[in-house]
């Protein structure tokens, strides 16, 4: 089974809908954090957590909201999606080890805002 | 100027050569470095970090930090036509990680 899962993989929307994405770790991880990445920028945080009580905005949090419901899930919504959201979305987790903080990346999702 | 700075490639080596591939860094406060690797429509996958000046060595991989010249590489040593992919450096203090927008690879059979 996969440590860190995305869903949905892929989305196809309209602007001005409202769209969730979600993300689910096993790694028994404390931080998880929510990246877009766009051909030429490369990946782009927006939100991250340490833990269920602590959410802090990233470099491109406009346009996005999240939600740690748990320690071992995060959300993303995009309140009204508009065209230029269309991205890769990839989640991801990190421990505390070794004093770094490497991490450990979902599959991620496409999604394409019409 | 960008946080971590990579040649965007794409860098191409024959299979069997040395695939050298660099990121400078502005954060001098920056403590710890990572190279991941990205195949084209698949997430970055951690292959190499390095906290300390000098050379990690793992496999076929060596990290090498400078962290004076503010400077992180990576050498690939024997490339296999499967290292084909885009190379993220990322760069961390503290909380925060920055990546690179990533070199392409490309090894030739």
């Amino acid at each position: 089974d996969a440590d860190v899962t995305q869903t949905p993989r892929n989305r196809i929307t309209k602007t001005g809908k409202r769209i969730m994405l979600e993300c689910s770790q096993t790694k028994g991880h404390d931080r998880m954090y929510w990246y877009r990445q766009d051909p030429g920028l490369g990946l782009r945080l927006i939100y991250y957590s340490f833990d269920v009580k602590d959410i802090n905005k990233g470099e491109i949090s406009d346009g996005y909201s999240v939600s740690r419901q748990a320690q071992a899930k995060f959300s993303l919504s995009l309140e009204s999606a508009i065209p230029n959201q269309t991205a890769l979305y990839f989640c991801a987790t990190s421990g505390l080890s070794g004093g770094g903080n490497e991490q450990f990346f979902g599959p991620g999702t496409r999604l394409t805002v019409l | 100027q960008k946080e971590v700075e990579q040649n965007s490639g794409p860098l191409s080596v024959p299979e069997g050569a040395i695939a050298s591939l660099n990121c400078t860094y502005s954060d001098r406060g920056s403590q710890s470095f990572f190279w991941y690797r990205q195949y084209s429509g698949k997430s970055p996958e951690l292959i190499m970090f390095i906290y300390s000046n000098g050379d990690k060595e793992d496999g076929r991989f060596t990290a090498q930090l400078n962290k004076a010249s503010q400077y992180v590489s990576l050498l690939i040593r024997d490339s296999q036509p499967s290292d084909s992919a885009t190379y993220l450096c990322a760069v961390g203090g503290g909380f925060k990680t920055i990546f690179g927008a990533g070199t392409r690879l490309f090894v030739k059979a």
